[in-house]
């Protein structure tokens, strides 16, 4: 079974617009983390932000917001004001300690399209 | 912050040949390394880790005589596909444990087997 999934393939939207991603995970450990990564067509990952299991309050980065609720086992990704850098996939991913935290489980990912 | 650095970054290679591909850490020793691999439009799949001075453990469906591991120190991981083949095309990315940083990914390898 998927632990990580990410439903919405592909995302259009127009600058400025504010657009949320997705996440919804599935672990039978207490303590875990998750993450959010963003892959430009360039192909690195860049880090967005780790969340561990027992922090649940949302986080505020500039235009980036999450919203971590155990509640629906969900992480969502929000950018306000979206901008044309913005267009990349973007993938959540889940860690866990049964794993020792060493294996990531990724979504399939996000395909954001941001049109000037 | 840490670095990973991943080098090449592309390689175009004849099928039947082998190609290497380096992982490593600038500025933090890596106790365990990962490497990943993703088709065109898929995720990222963990193909094996490998922790410095011992054998990679390798992932369900991963040959491991074809996608050879080292990691002979704690700053440098290799990923050697021997006898390469078309299908075996993907972007292979790695990422690095250290006791500090945490994880952190390389920019990966493009690689294209014709």
């Amino acid at each position: 079974a998927q632990k990580v999934t990410q439903a919405q393939t592909e995302i259009s939207v127009v600058e400025k617009e504010d657009v949320t991603l997705d996440c919804v995970y599935e672990t039978r450990d207490t303590t875990y983390y998750l993450f959010w990564y963003k892959q430009p067509p360039s192909g690195e990952l860049v880090f967005l932000i780790r969340r561990n299991s027992f922090d649940e309050q949302n986080e505020i980065s500039g235009r980036y917001s999450w919203n971590f609720q155990k509640s629906t086992s969900s992480f969502n990704f929000t950018i306000t004001a979206s901008q044309v850098v913005d267009s990349a996939v973007y993938f959540c991913a889940l860690s866990e300690i049964a794993d020792n935290f060493n294996k990531f489980y990724f979504g399939s990912g996000t395909k954001l399209n941001v049109k000037p | 912050g840490a670095v990973v650095s991943q080098h090449p970054s592309r390689v175009i290679c004849k099928s039947g040949t082998s190609v290497k591909i380096e992982c490593r850490s600038l500025d933090f020793q890596a106790t365990t390394m990962f490497w990943y691999r993703q088709f065109p439009k898929q995720s990222l799949m963990l193909m094996a880790t490998s922790n410095e001075g011992s054998k990679a453990t390798y992932e369900q469906g991963v040959e491991k005589d074809k996608f050879l591991i080292n990691h002979a120190s704690l700053t440098l991981s290799t990923l050697t596909v021997t006898s390469a083949h078309p299908e075996d095309s993907s972007f292979y990315i790695c990422s690095a444990l250290g006791r500090g940083p945490g994880y952190t990914f390389g920019s990966g390898t493009r690689l294209t087997v014709v």
